[in-house]
């Protein structure tokens, strides 16, 4: 099994640039998780996916954050504008079933630095 | 609300010797509780969880109990290896909100040779 894939890995862009990061889940997994780790606030849910559809997006940011889940195999994570407060390492997470008892599988991570 | 509260690192240790990685947690209900590790570079992998007071898990060397009465979930191991040095995160995942996971801080663990 391949596991989660995130691109990119490493993300630098400029502030006020669209930033677009990318996850696919372990397959035949139905939720799917966004993270963001920074220093100050450790590790923080986004939002969340079951069967492609949203069911918590209490973490998000703000406006300028933005999530899809077109089909089982694909998410995106958007930030449009891009800020520098929104540099972290940003963590995407599948998992299969439902209940608390179900082990999330992580992706490698896309560091995102915005100057 | 739902917190993990977990001991300041980094926490460095020689090998062989033992550890204690303190977590206590606040939750509505009783939550399952989860230790993960991330390793330099990495994405977070489950380490251990258990489901119930009194549960214990274990993986690795590696052991935590679920201990109701004191809201804690230490992670204890007999003899680390420089191979454990990571970063170490406790979680708990409250019931009535299905899969999702609130995370401790973390805590760095060094194993020095």
């Amino acid at each position: 099994d391949a596991g989660v894939i995130q691109s990119p890995r490493h993300e630098v862009t400029e502030m006020g640039q669209e930033v677009t990061l990318r996850c696919k889940p372990i397959s035949g997994h139905d939720y799917l998780f966004w993270y963001r780790q920074t220093m100050m606030r450790g590790l923080e849910l986004l939002i969340y996916f079951n069967n492609n559809v949203p069911i918590d997006d209490s973490g998000m940011p703000e406006d300028r954050f933005s999530a899809k889940m077109p089909n089982a195999s694909f998410s995106t994570l958007k930030i449009q504008p891009s800020e520098p407060r929104d540099s972290a390492v940003y963590f995407c997470a599948s998992s299969f079933g439902q209940g608390a008892l179900e082990t999330q599988y992580f992706g490698p991570g896309t560091r995102l630095l915005v100057l | 609300g739902n917190s993990v509260t977990q001991m300041e690192g980094p926490v460095t240790l020689s090998e062989e010797a033992f550890l204690t990685i303190n977590c206590t947690y606040t939750a509505t209900g009783y939550p399952s509780l989860f230790w993960y590790v991330q390793y330099p570079g990495e994405g977070l992998q489950l380490l251990l969880k258990a489901t119930k007071a009194d549960d214990k898990g274990s993986n690795k060397g590696f052991e935590a109990t679920y201990r109701k009465e004191t809201t804690s979930f230490h992670l204890e191991k007999g003899s680390v290896q420089v191979s454990d040095s990571a970063v170490y995160f406790c979680a708990l995942s409250p019931r009535e909100y299905g899969n999702k996971l609130v995370f401790g801080a973390g805590t760095i663990l060094r194993v020095k040779s």
